[in-house]
């Protein structure tokens, strides 16, 4: 089935540094593909998607593209900054049921940034 | 802005008791969502409610139900609470049917057995 893995965490970085976080993922078909974020004590937000591939999502500074050839969908931000501080999740979409659709989650990253 | 409100943000209860987690949504969604989130396992689907009166089983049914009476709300219960549902509780919403939706995350409730 559909499945989605994420780079183990925690990630500790100093402000103004390069950021990556690995999403991998294993589905059938062409599934869409999101990266949201849990700041400290709030729900999930949508940070970004990408619905086919070779996509690229872009938000607050951080992009992502969707890779088919190599079943990736990895977040980056070229410099982050202390607010950028949270958990991140990659997901998928795993079908619709009844017009609901279904979303797979990785297990999330949490990254500090350090001043 | 939009919301998606959950009744408590911290519950303390006792094994065997019946346990009620509420969630409200402003948004006129018709799809509402409870998911449990745990360190390491990230989010899991417990039930979601594509209508009012209708719901389908996630991939962690066991032990819990849900009630959708009205469109904005959508109920958790946890029918004799268990140590091993000590958790984060999430409910989300999305609109109606398509693709590539957003979905739109209340701010949790983190239940304690004991």
């Amino acid at each position: 089935g559909n499945s989605v893995t994420q780079m183990e965490g925690p990630v500790t970085l100093s402000e103004e540094a390069f950021l990556t976080i690995n999403c991998t993922y294993t589905a059938t078909g062409y599934p869409s593909l999101f990266w949201y974020v849990q700041y400290p004590g709030e729900g999930l937000q949508l940070l970004l998607k990408a619905t086919k591939a070779d996509d690229k999502g872009s938000n607050k500074g951080f992009e992502a593209t969707y890779r088919k050839e190599t079943t990736s969908f990895h977040l980056e931000k070229g410099s982050v900054q202390v607010s950028d501080s949270a958990v991140y999740f990659c997901a998928l979409t795993r079908g619709i049921i009844q017009g609901a659709q279904k979303l797979v989650f990785g297990q999330g990253t949490r990254l500090t940034i350090n001043p | 802005d939009v919301k998606v409100t959950q009744s408590s943000r911290y519950l303390v209860k006792r094994t065997g008791e019946k346990v009620f987690l509420e969630c409200v949504q402003d948004m006129d969604h018709e799809n509402m969502f409870w998911y449990r989130q745990d360190p390491g396992l990230g989010l899991r689907l417990i039930y979601f409610s594509y209508d009012v009166k209708m719901k389908e089983k996630g991939d962690i049914p066991e032990g819990y139900s849900v009630s959708r009476e009205k469109k904005e709300r959508f109920s958790l219960i946890l029918e004799s609470a268990s140590t091993n549902q000590t958790s984060m509780y999430l409910c989300a919403s999305t609109p109606g049917a398509g693709l590539n939706t957003e979905a739109f995350f209340g701010q949790g409730t983190r239940l304690t057995v004991v």
